[in-house]
């Protein structure tokens, strides 16, 4: 069936550094991409999202971009903040129903750890 | 902002209760979902809501029953749960099925 890989599981970097998270999906008629960051405890919170017709997306110190021939798309947050630590996870749409309701399919997430 | 609001916040419940999460938001969004998530997991579909039909079920068991009243509120009843269906159930809007989803805080549910 259709996935969505990401990787790393973990990344540690230090306050400042650039983190880069990757994610590969597997339907070719995915269209739509959104990043959540999850804190400890709390609810996901969309920071970032992608369409299909868009190579890259900037906002602020955050950065998607997407690679459609090979399936992939990646987040970029430079001048990382330890705020910025949190469980980050990718997403991808499949169509049902003839596209008439997308459901999303998420990675298995980034655990990012920002040291001051 | 957005904000769609959940309650309980936590909900301890025995295998023969019967219990209801509820979901609420007032943004005019047409499309609710339900979610699972254990821990360390990424959310798991269980249902989704277009123009308050049912257009979704992730071949969720039974014991788990979704409603929508109306286009601001979504419900989900819980009978007969087991010690594995303890989790964080999340629901979620938009705008309609194809717009970016919007999470609320989320209900923890524990099975005795």
């Amino acid at each position: 069936g259709e996935n969505v890989e990401q990787h790393p599981s973990t990344l540690s970097v230090q306050e400042g550094d650039s983190a880069v998270i990757k994610c590969t999906y597997s339907d070719s008629a995915s269209n739509y991409f959104p990043w959540y960051k999850q804190e400890l405890g709390k609810r996901p919170q969309l920071i970032i999202d992608i369409r299909s017709n868009v190579g890259e997306k900037k906002d602020q110190r955050i950065a998607v971009t997407l690679n459609k021939t090979a399936k992939h798309f990646s987040l970029h947050i430079t001048e990382t903040q330890p705020e910025d630590s949190a469980v980050y996870f990718c997403a991808a749409t499949i169509s049902n129903y003839g596209g008439a309701t997308n459901k999303l399919i998420f990675g298995t997430g980034t655990l990012l750890a920002v040291q001051p | 902002d957005t904000e769609v609001t959940q309650t309980p916040k936590h909900l301890v419940m025995g295998m023969t209760n019967k219990k209801s999460l509820k979901c609420e938001q007032h943004m005019g969004h047409r499309a609710m979902y339900w979610y699972k998530q254990k821990a360390k997991k990424p959310p798991e579909l269980m249902f989704v809501y277009s123009y308050e039909k049912l257009s979704i079920n992730e071949s969720v068991p039974s014991r788990f029953s979704p409603e929508c009243p109306n286009s601001s509120l979504l419900n989900l009843h819980l009978h007969a749960l087991q010690p594995e269906d303890s989790a964080l159930y999340l629901c979620a809007s938009s705008q309609d099925p194809h717009q970016p989803q919007h999470f609320g805080d989320g209900t923890r549910l524990s099975i005795l």
